[in-house]
């Protein structure tokens, strides 16, 4: 499966939008993009994952680039609650997937 | 959304005891179940994966003996770490896939200390 780089840590402000990075420059063709959050002491939530096209749920957009060699997550509205690791990975599916968690994001939602 | 359960959250276990875990699927069929374990300020890292009705698949580096897996049903998977010592403290993280889709749903975790 391709490997992540996503920045250490970041703060947002409360209220305004939370635009998360992940570069994954050796994508390859069959692979998606996953997020996946976990806030402190509880187990991972999923968030949105995507292929090609930009997508957007309840929770967050995704950002896709044309090459496919870098994403954007993005929380519209921060709130103190999104405070949390955001983890970017990638992997093509199938029934027995896994997931391989990198050091991920850590976003501080400032109030 | 999918929910996934675990039992117990939290368990404090004496050195050369066994301990089980339990992670139950609440509103839907698991055919795959992922266990995981994070230590302090780590990310999580994958155990073994477990498909129902066959053995389950353990990383490289994880004793299949010392960490049990069973998934019995489509909904119940069990980790029975077994001769816990100090060193298996960590925070126990199950997740099931909701098929057809590839996402995993995680359960809260349990929270292990062996004493």
């Amino acid at each position: 499966d391709a490997k992540t780089t996503q920045p250490t840590s970041m703060d947002c402000a409360e209220g305004r939008a939370a635009n998360l990075p992940c570069n994954h420059s050796t994508i390859s063709g069959n692979e998606y993009v996953y997020w996946y959050r976990q806030i402190h002491s509880q187990g991972p939530q999923y968030i949105i994952h995507g292929l090609k096209n930009n997508e957007t749920n309840e929770m967050a957009s995704l950002i896709i680039t044309e090459d496919r060699k870098s994403s954007t997550l993005i929380l519209p509205h921060a709130t103190l609650r999104d405070t949390a690791v955001y983890y970017c990975i990638v992997g093509s599916g199938g029934s027995n997937y896994k997931l391989t968690f990198g050091k991920g994001t850590l976003l501080t939602v400032n109030p | 959304g999918a929910v996934v359960s675990q039992h117990p959250s939290r368990v404090i276990c004496k050195s050369g005891t066994s301990v089980k875990i339990e992670c139950r699927s609440l509103d839907f069929q698991a055919t795959t179940m992922f266990w995981y374990r994070q230590f302090p300020k780590q990310s999580l890292m994958l155990m073994a994966t477990s498909n129902e009705g066959s053995k389950a698949t353990y990383e490289q580096g994880v004793e299949k003996d010392k960490f049990l897996i069973n998934h019995a049903s489509l909904t119940l998977s069990t980790l029975t770490v077994t001769s816990a010592h100090p060193e298996d403290s960590s925070f126990y993280i199950c997740s099931a896939r909701l098929a057809p889709s590839y996402e995993q749903y995680f359960g809260p975790g349990t929270r292990l200390t062996v004493t």
